[in-house]
């Protein structure tokens, strides 16, 4: 079975420019989450979905970060207008339903000048 | 405030040295404390505890559960330049979330 899967991989823009992440789930995984991951902050949670439905966006930092998944097999993480502090890995996660672990993408490692 | 926290924050040791990580947890309806290993790209799922004293087994590496005095060990024996990484103790709560700890990186030298 496919994993979770991020694109892109590496992405390099300016300050004010419009970022989206894409990220597949793995097939019949209900949940979906989103995390940024830094050195100073560790993994942190931005926002997950249950069944294409968000759940709890609480850590999302601010209004220019935004989410959907418009259906099961999609989900993405926009940044609008970027900023240098939002540089960081953004991964992707999913698990099916039931108390069971989460799977993580490989990340997309955003750098903004 | 839930928090998970890890010690030791980084280890170095020789090859063939058995090392224990630490993961102490303060959570509101705990469900499940999980591990996993991050070397360059995605933390990977190593295991996942719901109850205490029952070790969880997996080659070399090992991990258990105290649920009264809220922590977990992951114990990793005879240990070899690939179980260099980040280490990651994570806890399930009453939501879906996880909380992650910072982590523990393991340096393994020749």
């Amino acid at each position: 079975d496919a994993g979770v899967i991020q694109s892109p991989r590496h992405e390099v823009t300016e300050m004010g420019q419009e970022v989206t992440l894409r990220c597949k789930p793995i097939s019949g995984h209900d949940y979906l989450f989103w995390y940024r991951q830094t050195m100073m902050r560790g993994l942190e949670l931005l926002i997950y979905f249950n069944n294409n439905v968000p759940i709890d966006d609480s850590g999302m930092p601010e209004d220019r970060f935004s989410a959907k998944m418009p259906n099961a097999s999609f989900s993405t993480l926009k940044i609008q207008p970027s900023e240098p502090r939002d540089s960081a890995v953004y991964f992707c996660a999913s698990r099916p339903g039931g108390n069971q672990p989460q799977h993580f993408g490989d990340g997309t490692r955003l750098s903004i000048l | 405030e839930d928090k998970v926290v890890q010690s030791p924050l980084s280890l170095v040791v020789h090859e063939g040295d058995t090392v224990t990580l630490n993961c102490s947890y303060e959570v509101t309806n705990f469900r499940s404390l999980l591990w996993y290993k991050q070397e360059k790209k995605a933390p990977t799922f190593l295991f996942m505890l719901t109850s205490s004293g029952i070790e969880k087994k997996s080659g070399r590496l090992s991990s258990i559960l105290d649920k009264k005095e809220l922590f977990s060990i992951l114990n990793i024996t005879a240990t070899q330049t690939g179980d260099s990484a980040i280490y990651l103790c994570a806890v399930g709560f009453n939501t879906d979330k996880l909380i992650f700890g910072t982590g523990t990186r393991l340096q393994v030298f020749p």
